[in-house]
């Protein structure tokens, strides 16, 4: 079964630098999301994307985040200048229309 | 707003008994009600949705949920535990079902006693 795949599983970033965590979606899917998981807390959405633009965005969505798919394969979360608390699961989801959505297996950023 | 609230942090089950794990729903309009599944060091899995039709939904690996409007509650269920059942369980709403985004609770973790 296609699955959604995310790297790297673990980034270890100091406090103030720049990260990109990257998904490949499955294939054939039309919307991406993606969510994040502080330790021992919800999941929590952060954004969604559709036809290349960005359908909607939580308050945690801030313009230190962006998203961007920049070759029709690859679908990436960057946070341009990292705070501590941003350490947390991220997950990347995609689905086709009217269909569950399905996740990566996450990756874990943990900030210094 | 769509909010789901799961009661219990932890649910226990003897392998073999039946398990439910509750879930109760806040929503304006219709309801879009998942199941999602976590085992360790893995992302979620879809398990079952409801969106319309009959209230007792069937999903992957022998689980169930039912539907109450009444009690606004979409419990999991199985009829019979196994060990392999052990994980965090999810239940999630959204607004019109695939591709909008997910509200989740707070998740369950299940234990399965051999």
């Amino acid at each position: 079964e296609p699955e959604v795949t995310q790297t790297p599983s673990h980034q270890v970033t100091q406090m103030g630098q720049e990260v990109i965590l990257r998904c490949v979606p499955i294939s054939n899917h039309l919307y991406f999301y993606w969510y994040r998981q502080i330790l021992g807390q919800k999941v929590e959405f952060l954004v969604s994307f559709y036809n290349n633009e960005i359908s909607e965005k939580s308050e945690i969505f801030d313009d230190q985040f962006s998203v961007e798919r920049p070759d029709g394969s690859n679908f990436t979360l960057k946070i341009r200048s990292t705070k501590l608390e941003d350490s947390a699961m991220y997950f990347c989801a995609s689905s086709d229309t009217d269909q569950p959505q399905h996740f990566g297996d996450g990756t874990r950023l943990s900030i210094l | 707003a769509q909010s789901v609230a799961q009661p219990e942090d932890q649910v226990n089950v003897a392998e073999g008994n039946p398990l439910t794990v509750k879930c109760t729903y806040s929503v304006s309009g219709n309801p879009y009600l998942f199941w999602y599944v976590q085992y360790p060091n893995r992302g979620l899995q879809f398990l079952l949705k409801y969106i319309t039709g009959d209230n007792l939904v069937k999903g992957s690996y022998g689980f169930e949920a039912e539907f109450n409007k009444s009690q606004t509650s979409f419990h999991l269920k199985k009829p019979s535990a196994l060990v392999s059942d052990s994980a965090l369980y999810f239940c999630a709403v959204n607004r019109w079902g695939g591709d909008d985004k997910i509200i989740f609770g707070k998740g369950t973790r299940l234990h399965i006693l051999p």
